[in-house]
């Protein structure tokens, strides 16, 4: 299995442009993980889907970021409009929940977008 | 709220050391405990993964340990090498949640 793939892996752009990061999950996955990364922060939950359904979106920072899961290969994270202080390791995980035991299952981690917004 | 702790911040050992990471939760409460390795620039690792019911996991020179009643979990490297050095977290999954929690980890170098 090739992994979480990510894309793009670098984004520079500048402060007010939309981003759109993407991410594949593990084929056979039914939950898929949206985290941030940085310095000061450390490793951040943002969005968490579960069957193509968001669960808990609680970790979104505002009204700025939106995420997608229209089926079960595909997932985006967008940002309109960007700012400076979006600057991060966007990363995306999934993970497959095990049948009555849902929340035991290994976490995969995807390779990262760093997003640098001047 | 769920808080995992990490310590120390950064270890550099020399080559051949045996060596002991600390992570620590708040809330005893969780379905499983996971540590990762995270190499400069790239995405995260899992090394090994705990259940909640387990006290350790092994694999080749890691042991991971588990005490949850003290809120407690310890990743063992033995006889380190160069090519340990990078980051390792540790993050749990608690039964208030469904993502896993990170520690801000520790960073490990070891030199030749």
């Amino acid at each position: 299995d090739a992994g979480v793939i990510q894309s793009p892996r670098h984004e520079v752009t500048e402060m007010g442009q939309e981003v759109t990061l993407r991410c594949k999950p593990i084929s056979g996955h039914n939950s898929l993980f949206w985290y941030r990364q940085t310095m000061m922060r450390g490793l951040e939950l943002l969005i968490y889907f579960n069957n193509n359904v968001p669960i808990d979106d609680s970790g979104m920072p505002e009204d700025r970021f939106s995420a997608k899961m229209p089926n079960a290969s595909f997932s985006t994270l967008k940002i309109q409009p960007s700012e400076p202080r979006d600057s991060a390791v966007y990363f995306c995980a999934s993970r497959l929940g095990v049948k009555g035991a849902p929340n035991t299952g290994e976490l995969f981690f995807g390779e990262g977008s760093r997003l640098t917004v001047l | 709220k769920q808080e995992v702790t990490q310590i120390p911040a950064a270890l550099s050992v020399p080559e051949g050391e045996n060596l002991v990471l600390n992570c620590s939760f708040t809330d005893s409460a969780i379905y499983n405990l996971q540590w990762f390795r995270q190499d400069p620039g790239k995405g995260l690792t899992s090394l090994l993964l705990i259940q909640s019911s387990q006290r350790e996991q092994t694999s080749g020179r890691l042991n991971a340990s588990l005490d949850k009643s003290s809120g407690r979990s310890t990743l063992y490297i033995a006889a380190s090498q160069p090519g340990d050095s990078a980051t390792y977290l540790c993050a749990v999954r608690d039964q208030a949640g469904t993502a896993l929690i990170f520690g801000k980890g520790t960073t490990l170098s070891v030199s030749s």
